[in-house]
């Protein structure tokens, strides 16, 4: 089994609607993270999570929230999709040692908004 | 701030010849470098990472990169490419940014091609 999984892999919704994306994680990390890829861009970090009481923004937080449920879930929501929020979203995790060394990604979600 | 310069979109390489992938940084702190690789609709993997010490780093699959702190560069270099080395290449930095925080910036990416 896959040690960080995303659902769901793939997502069609309208402007305006809330989706939730979901990321869970075995690896047993307490670092988690959410990023969006666009084609030409690379990844920009959305938000993060060292520990389940902590949560921060990252470059790209406007429009979208998160919540951390356990140590082994971290949500991302977009409270009112809108068409620019089309994108690959990739959740990932880390171990203590550096923020952000070594991260283990997801398979992805790949969303699109009409 | 933190910037991330990866140079080429596309680089294209014969089967068996030098893999070389540029990456430029600009920090006004100690950076911690890393490649990362995409494979075609996977996430990504982390090929190296260089934190401290020796600037010469290997990572998995004959990759290698070395950190140049007088040329803010940290280029990926292979070798001998191989068929399955056909994916995207994602500099990253990370650095202290002041009051417990750390910045992390990802470069575009590069796509590299083998040609047989």
């Amino acid at each position: 089994d896959a040690d960080v999984t995303q659902t769901p892999r793939n997502r069609i919704t309208k402007t305006g609607k809330r989706i939730m994306l979901e990321c869970s994680q075995t690896k047993g990390h307490d670092r988690m993270y959410w990023y969006r890829q666009d084609p030409g861009l690379g990844l920009r970090l959305i938000y993060y999570s060292f520990d389940v009481k902590d949560i921060n923004k990252g470059e790209i937080s406007d429009g979208y929230s998160v919540s951390r449920q356990a140590q082994a879930k971290f949500s991302l929501s977009l409270e009112s999709a809108i068409p620019n929020q089309t994108a690959l979203y990739f959740c990932a995790t880390s171990d203590a040692g550096l923020p952000f060394e070594t991260q283990y990604f997801g398979p992805g979600t790949r969303l699109l908004v009409l | 701030a933190q910037s991330v310069t990866q140079l080429g979109s596309h680089v294209s390489v014969s089967e068996g010849a030098l893999v070389l992938l540029r990456c430029n940084y600009s920090s006004s702190v100690p950076p911690y470098l890393f490649w990362y690789v995409q494979y075609p609709n996977q996430g990504l993997q982390l090929l190296l990472k260089y934190t401290t010490g020796a600037t010469l780093v290997k990572g998995i699959n004959g990759f290698e990169a070395e950190f140049k702190k007088s040329e803010t560069s940290f280029h990926l270099t292979k070798p001998s490419a191989h068929m399955s080395d056909a994916a995207e290449y994602f500099c990253a930095v990370t650095a202290y940014s002041g009051a417990g925080s750390y910045q992390l910036t990802f470069g575009k990416g590069t796509k590299l091609s083998v040609i047989p």
